[in-house]
């Protein structure tokens, strides 16, 4: 079936560090990729997206290019601040069932701490 | 704009208890959906509702039932809680399916069976 997998965390970094979080997925047809974050106490926010090949998705300074060769949607980010301090999580939908419903499918989480 | 409201946003259970947790979303989505987040494991889905009227078992159904209400609401229900319910639960809704645009979450319910 579809999956996502992203690497373990946590990530440290100091203060304006680069920032990678690698995810890579498994599924049938063109899924559309989406990174989410979520903020300690709270829900999930969507951060970018990106829904056919060789897209990119960017928002707050976060990039992720859909790579269909490579099965990689991979996030980085050029200058961390503290306030990023976050757990960050890699998702796809593709098609399923019948009633053409599409379902959000989850990597595991990394958990990302900036240190000023 | 509210978005997707849950409650309550914390609830204390004994094993065996009953209880239901609401979701109400005010932007028109068609498709509503329940999560449970346990550590390490991401978010699994629950149930689904891919319209007003139809609901279908997600990844980890067993132990619970849903409603959807009307398009706004669906809720959750535990029957008899259990402590491997312990967990924190978000609802979400999707415009057409999420595929443009991704799912919009609540803010969640962290449940704590004992």
């Amino acid at each position: 079936g579809d999956s996502v997998t992203q690497m373990e965390g946590p990530v440290t970094l100091s203060e304006e560090a680069f920032l990678t979080i690698n995810c890579t997925y498994t599924a049938t047809g063109y899924p559309s990729l989406f990174w989410y974050v979520q903020y300690p106490g709270e829900g999930l926010q969507l951060l970018l997206k990106a829904t056919k090949a060789d897209d990119k998705g960017s928002n707050k300074g976060f990039e992720a290019t859909y790579r269909k060769e490579t099965t990689s949607f991979h996030l980085e980010k050029g200058s961390v601040q503290v306030s990023d301090s976050a757990v960050y999580f890699c998702a796809l939908i593709s098609t399923g069932g019948v009633d053409s419903s599409y379902k959000l499918i989850f990597g595991s989480g990394t958990r990302l701490l900036v240190r000023p | 704009n509210a978005g997707v409201t849950q409650t309550p946003k914390f609830q204390v259970l004994k094993t065996g208890q009953s209880m239901t947790l609401q979701c109400a979303q005010d932007m028109n989505h068609n498709s509503m959906y329940w999560y449970r987040q346990d550590p390490g494991m991401g978010l699994r889905l629950i149930y689904y509702s891919a319209s007003e009227g139809t609901t279908d078992k997600g990844e980890v159904p067993n132990g619970y039932n849903v409603s959807r209400l009307n398009k706004r609401e669906f809720s959750l229900r535990l029957e008899s809680a259990a402590p491997s319910q312990t967990s924190v639960y978000f609802c979400a809704s999707s415009l057409e399916g999420g595929r443009s645009y991704g799912y919009t979450f609540g803010s969640g319910t962290r449940l704590t069976v004992v």
